[in-house]
């Protein structure tokens, strides 16, 4: 059964400092690793997908990478609208994406 | 344009009402999902479909009915709810296959009292 598990479940940041977060998961063929974000009563945003080990991408100051058992998303000098939660989740067929429980970023200025 | 539509935004009910959630997307997505969120909770997935047919059930209990009217719709229709069943509902899109991006709705905030 395929396995996701997100750390830390929460992480405080003063504006400005980065950090990361950690997304480790267990896969039989990785179809894609995703990574979303989601503010309180509200759906899912969608960040980035990463499909294969050593792929980057960037978006304004996130940064998710993906190795053969982890992801990663940095955030670079958060600001406070950068609090929210992150997803990350594991595809290993046609639709079934299997979430982590997330990690809650509050960012005070 | 990324955009899923959910309606109503919130919803209340008791537990002999019959209601229905509704879902739409003009993305020329053929794959379509329901997905139940408790507080604190990740998603979990509860219906596919797939061309407009139902592809997975998660082993939902009979008083959620899906229906896919056709490519752009999808409901999700509730009968004789229970308390348990209060959450954020869910509706996602996608093109069919592995390798595409799930795009999610706002959602509907389900309270059965």
């Amino acid at each position: 059964e395929d396995q996701v598990t997100q750390s830390p479940e929460a992480l405080r940041l003063q504006e400005g400092e980065s950090s990361s977060l950690n997304c480790s998961y267990t896969v039989s063929g990785l179809r894609g690793l995703f990574w979303y974000r989601q503010d309180p009563g509200k759906g899912p945003e969608f960040l980035f997908t990463l499909y294969s080990a050593g792929e980057e991408k960037e978006k304004e100051r996130l940064k998710a990478t993906l190795t053969k058992k982890e992801s990663f998303l940095h955030i670079t000098a958060p600001k406070p609208e950068d609090s929210a939660t992150y997803l990350c989740a594991a595809r290993s067929n046609d639709y079934k994406l299997s979430f982590g429980a997330g990690t809650t970023v509050t960012v005070r200025a | 344009d990324t955009e899923v539509t959910q309606t109503p935004k919130h919803l209340v009910m008791g537990m002999t009402n019959k209601k229905s959630l509704k879902c739409e997307q003009h993305m020329g997505h053929r794959a379509m999902y329901w997905y139940k969120q408790k507080a604190k909770k990740p998603p979990e997935l509860m219906f596919v479909y797939s061309y407009e047919k139902l592809s997975i059930n998660e082993s939902v209990p009979s008083r959620f009915s899906p229906e896919c009217p056709n490519s752009s719709l999808l409901n999700l229709h509730l009968h004789a709810l229970q308390p348990e069943d209060s959450a954020l509902y869910l509706c996602a899109s996608s093109q069919v296959g592995g390798l595409h991006t799930q795009y999610f709705g706002p959602g509907t905030r389900l309270t059965v009292l």
